[in-house]
This record gives C-alpha cells, structure tokens and sequence, in this order.
C-alpha cells in the first residue's frame, strides 16, 4: 500500500521559519509535489521535487531525500496569508498507475501574530 | 489565463437522487483526475484519465459513481443514487503528461455537495 505521513497541525509567529516534514513508503516514485490548501478553496501548487536537494522558490524551499524518503517543507518570513494546509503528494509511477498522485492528509499551518 | 472550470460550484440535493458535476480541464491537458475531499478521509482519487480513455477507477464505488470524458473539453462525475455519505468536496484537476513524464496538476475550484 502507500502511505504518506505529515503533522496535523504546526503553529509559528509571523515572520518566523516553519519546516514541514513528509516521510513516504509508496510502491513506485515518480516525484513529490507540495501542494497549499487555503480553507474552502482548491490546492495550489507549490513545488515538485524528482532529484535529490534543495529547490528554492522565494519563500518556500523544498528538499527530497529519494534514499530516505523524506521531504520537508520550509517556509520563510512567514506571513498571515500562509496559514492553510499544506498537501505532501507522490507521484506514483507504476504500470498502472502512472501519473496518479497520492496525497498526505495535509499540515494545517496556523500563522499568529 | 487558462483555468480548470467546475460546474455547479454548489449542489444540494436529497437522496436517492442523481448527481451530475462537471469539469472542463485546461485546453492542451491530456490527463484529467477527480478528486474527493472530507474532513475525515482527505483528498481521494476517484478517477483519472489520459487523452480521454480512463485509466483507473479504483477509487471510486462503482456501484453508484460514474464517470466520463464525452470529448477533451468535458469530464463528469456522475452519483446515481446520491447518498448523505457522499457529501463532500469534488475537485477535479487537469495535467499534461508528455513523453512519459508527468507535471503538476492544476485544481478546479470545486463543487461541494450536500445530500440530506
């Protein structure tokens, strides 16, 4: 089966750092994508990992660890508008299931003033 | 720009009765996905589907769901009865899978579903 874990919740201060981790067992791996999810809207995406490191978008970075499986979430400077949940998904890559995506639950991130 | 459109955005229906949601992906997508989400169970995929031919299902009950690409404009969802535990969230998302690799998929806005 396939399962992705990630806290429930995580709360910071504005302006401060937030990391959100994501460990992974799934049957194929094509890739992990960092999806935000503003209460009663749809995910956005955020970022897509498929090598090993670091990639850096402005605020948010994220990292993979295939080896490990393992990716985390950092977000920057945080600011009020961050607060949402935050989606840790594989892209699954097997023969009969390629390019599905397989969520976590979310991180509900609470940003506070 | 170019943006995944779901119809209704709402519906409210009782039940027993069918359910139809609709989803026009982003032109120049090949692969569509429906989604559901509830508080309890997070984002599941129903059923996607790439350059129209469905390719898996197996998330979705299918005894009572339906779902279907009638041309590379339009996906529906189909509930037939609805029942009060379908109530949720349905997104449906649309990517572009090229020469084997796979990009982000983008979300629609979502139709939210009451059945009492």
């Amino acid at each position: 089966g396939q399962n992705i874990d990630q806290p429930t919740e995580m709360t910071a201060t504005e302006g401060a750092i937030v990391q959100i981790n994501c460990t992974y067992q799934t049957s194929g791996f094509n890739g992990l994508f960092w999806y935000q999810q503003h209460a009663g809207e749809a995910p956005t995406f955020l970022s897509y990992n498929v090598l090993d490191g670091l990639e850096e978008k402005g605020r948010f970075s994220s990292f993979l660890s295939r080896s490990k499986g393992y990716s985390y979430l950092l977000l920057k400077e945080l600011q009020m508008k961050d607060s949402a949940s935050y989606l840790c998904a594989v892209l699954l890559r097997t023969t009969d299931s390629w390019g599905k995506l397989q969520f976590g639950a979310g991180t509900q991130v609470v940003v506070t003033p | 720009d170019a943006r995944v459109t779901q119809t209704p955005r709402h519906k409210v229906t009782e039940m027993g009765q069918e359910v139809t949601m609709r989803c026009q992906p982003i032109l120049g997508h090949n692969t569509v996905f429906w989604y559901r989400q509830t508080m309890m169970q997070g984002l599941e995929l129903l059923a996607y589907f790439r350059n129209r031919a469905p390719l898996d299902d197996s998330g979705m009950p299918k005894d009572r769901f339906s779902a279907e690409m009638p041309d590379a404009t339009l996906a529906t969802l189909k509930i037939q009865p609805s029942e009060p535990r379908d109530s949720a969230v349905y997104f449906c998302a649309s990517g572009l899978t090229r020469d084997g690799e796979s990009y982000e998929q983008y979300f629609g806005p979502g139709t939210r579903l009451t059945v009492t």
